[in-house]
């Protein structure tokens, strides 16, 4: 067990809808970060927040958003969802401001399925 | 295209045997990087990193390496278990963006 826990486990919607992940992170720890992966890819990473601020934006699609709230917790919403975007979502934590020696925690993952 | 690959999607070993998991890097700029293992229906765990300052990294059972000439690393895992058996992710930290290979699936056979 990482720490870090991410809900809902599993999530079926439909094309055009929106939806919101949710990820509490280790305790102590001040970065949030999220990936996505899609079937047999490897881990696309979304977005980076430290202690609420946005950080680093990755391969983060236009409806795509996040935010860190002042608990620290974080939420990704999703919208307007198409097909493609079934995947498994990871939420990873980690103490410092993702300088390079800092040891991310993963989630178990968020698996979304759009029909 | 892609920044971090690893070029063979799986690999078996025998149980006692040395596993080499190889990746490839584009970026000559890249300066710290890091090994993943992953369980079905689990996230990624942390296994070992090396930064570009050095060429070697040991952590028990696990070594990686890094070839900067070639934009190469491997990771060594000796001697290889059934516990082993997973998924494994190489990535870079680059300027807090964090690139991952597709990764290769290791299967340890008792």
């Amino acid at each position: 067990d990482s720490g870090v826990t991410q809900t809902p486990k599993h999530l079926i919607t439909a094309t055009g809808q929106r939806v919101t992940l949710r990820c509490s992170p280790r305790s102590g720890d001040l970065s949030v970060y999220w990936y996505q992966q899609s079937l047999d890819q490897g881990l696309q990473f979304l977005i980076h927040y430290y202690n609420g601020e946005e950080r680093a934006k990755g391969n983060i699609l236009e409806r795509f958003s996040a935010q860190q709230f002042p608990d620290l917790h974080s939420e990704l919403n999703l919208s307007s969802l198409e097909l493609g975007d079934s995947a498994l979502y990871f939420c990873a934590s980690s103490v410092e401001n993702g300088s390079p020696t800092d040891t991310q925690y993963f989630g178990p993952g968020t698996r979304l399925t759009v029909l | 295209d892609q920044q971090v690959k690893q070029n063979s999607p799986s690999l078996s070993v025998q149980e006692g045997r040395i596993s080499i998991l190889n990746c490839d890097y584009t970026n000559s700029m890249f300066d710290y990087f890091l090994w993943y293992k992953k369980y079905p229906a689990e996230g990624p765990t942390f296994l070992i990193s090396i930064s570009s300052i050095k060429d070697k990294n040991e952590d028990g059972r696990f070594t990686v390496f890094l070839n900067k000439s070639a934009k190469h690393l491997s990771l060594h895992i000796v001697p290889s278990q059934p516990g082993d058996s997973a998924v494994y992710f190489c990535a870079v930290n680059y300027g807090q963006n964090f690139v991952f290979g597709p990764g290769t699936r290791l299967s340890v056979l008792p």
